[in-house]
């Protein structure tokens, strides 16, 4: 199988502070990761694609500066959330790009870490 | 942009049928995919179709037609375990994915 995971789990943390998330394909090699984030009853919006040993492109309104990725190996990405507010408090998903098995038509499946739950005080 | 459209919510009983329909109009399209998300869990893959037609997976179907920018996915024999959130997802032209808002199934007894 293409198994993903997410650490930490769920992070509570104060007002200020930064947090760090990592992102790892445990069984496959992933040139591309993507991190996204879900608000309670709503779906999940992109928020930067990760690529391996490459600047991160942001989607239009997430700032670069307050969400920093690295994308150090071919099996890692981490998202650092800087100096967090309240607002920042959600869950956050990494995804890694698998090629289908046996080829396909276009595009590659992605799979989808077990999520981080940063609420921030 | 992207605009991706599918249901809020829908019950049907254990043992039924239910059909999950998806609109979509994309810049681009490089292939549709259906993801499960139970409640505080991440999304788990279901199918992919970037070619028209039926693609069938046990219980789990799925269905494109791309002249019409339309999916559905066909939950057959549904159980308690069933009752999640399903995300249908375009991949506009690069490995970038689009989700729609999500539709939450719930089964009853």
């Amino acid at each position: 199988g293409a198994v993903v995971s997410q650490h930490p789990s769920r992070v509570i943390c104060k007002s200020g502070t930064s947090v760090k998330i990592e992102c790892r394909s445990l069984d496959f090699q992933a040139t591309t990761m993507f991190w996204y984030r879900q608000f309670p009853k709503q779906s999940l919006m992109l928020m930067a694609t990760s690529n391996e040993g490459s600047k991160a492109t942001y989607e239009q309104g997430v700032e670069k500066d307050k969400f920093l990725i690295n994308h150090a190996s071919l099996t890692l990405s981490t998202l650092t959330v800087t100096s967090a507010h309240p607002e920042d408090s959600s869950f956050y998903i990494c995804s890694a790009n698998r090629g289908l098995a046996g080829g396909g038509a276009g595009g590659d499946t992605q799979y989808f870490g077990p999520g981080t739950r940063l609420t921030v005080l | 942009g992207q605009n991706i459209d599918q249901p809020t919510e829908m019950t049907a009983t254990e043992g039924a049928i239910v059909q999950i329909n998806c609109t979509y109009q994309t810049s681009g399209f490089n292939g549709l995919f259906w993801y499960q998300q139970h409640a505080g869990e991440a999304p788990t893959f279901l199918s992919y179709n970037v070619l028209d037609g039926l693609e069938e997976k046990g219980r789990f179907s799925s269905f494109l037609s791309r002249s019409k920018g339309y999916s559905y996915l066909l939950l057959k024999e549904l159980q308690m375990k069933d009752s999640a959130s399903y995300l249908c997802a375009v991949s506009p032209n690069d490995y970038k994915l689009s989700f729609g808002a999500g539709t939450t199934v719930t089964v009853r007894a």
